[in-house]
């Protein structure tokens, strides 16, 4: 089985661009979280999707968004970059959400400049 | 407010010996917690995980214990390999029946030939 797969892997992007990055789940599962890590916050919750809604999400601005298409595929959206955006953005899939293994991909190393 | 924490930032002990790896967490509506281990740069890799019905799961090398009562848990890897060097997260999940993960800050461990 493929793993969770990101892309792209790497990203240079200028204060008050906006991005979006990809998340494809492991084949059969159906949600699909994002994080943010930066040396200072750690490991941070952005939102999770499951059967394309939104379920649950974290204490991050508006411009920080997401969506989920039928296949579980997922895309999360940064309007307006600030510099402090700067960041690793993990995506993990899970076959239901609850009390089971997540898995991550590799990440997405964005940096704003 | 630090749900989930790692009190060492650091680990270091001999190839062969045990490695143990803390954590504590505050709220006793979790559930599920998971470990992981993360290199730079990479997506964490899914380790271990407990139920809260268990007070031990064992897999392979690593063995993890669960004190609800001190709401602690602890990874234990026997022996401990160089290649075990990385940083080791431990996570809970935050809501039932949901994706999401609170991480702790994280332990970096490394394993001295």
């Amino acid at each position: 089985k493929a793993g969770v797969t990101q892309t792209p892997r790497y990203l240079i992007k200028t204060r008050g661009q906006q991005v979006t990055l990809s998340c494809s789940p492991i084949s059969g599962h159906r949600s699909v979280s994002w994080y943010q890590q930066t040396p200072g916050q750690g490991l941070q919750f952005l939102f999770e999707y499951f059967s394309e809604t939104q379920r649950n999400k974290g204490n991050f601005p508006g411009r920080f968004s997401g969506r989920q298409f039928s296949n579980s595929r997922s895309e999360m959206n940064v309007s307006t970059l600030e510099l402090g955006d700067s960041a690793l953005y993990l995506c993990a899939s899970s076959s239901s959400g609850g009390k089971t293994e997540a898995f991550f991909g590799q990440g997405t190393r964005l940096t704003v400049v | 407010d630090q749900q989930v924490k790692q009190n060492s930032p650091s680990l270091s002990v001999q190839e062969g010996r045990i490695s143990i790896l803390n954590c504590d967490y505050t709220n006793s509506m979790f559930d599920y917690f998971l470990w992981y281990k993360k290199y730079p740069a990479e997506g964490p890799t899914f380790l271990i995980s407990i139920s809260s019905i268990k007070d031990k799961n064992e897999d392979g090398r690593f063995t993890v214990f669960l004190n609800k009562s001190a709401k602690h848990l602890s990874l234990h890897i026997v022996p401990s390999q160089p290649g075990d060097s990385a940083v080791y997260f431990c996570a809970a999940h935050g809501s039932s029946n949901t994706g999401k993960l609170i991480f702790g800050q994280g332990t970096t461990l490394q394993v001295k030939p």
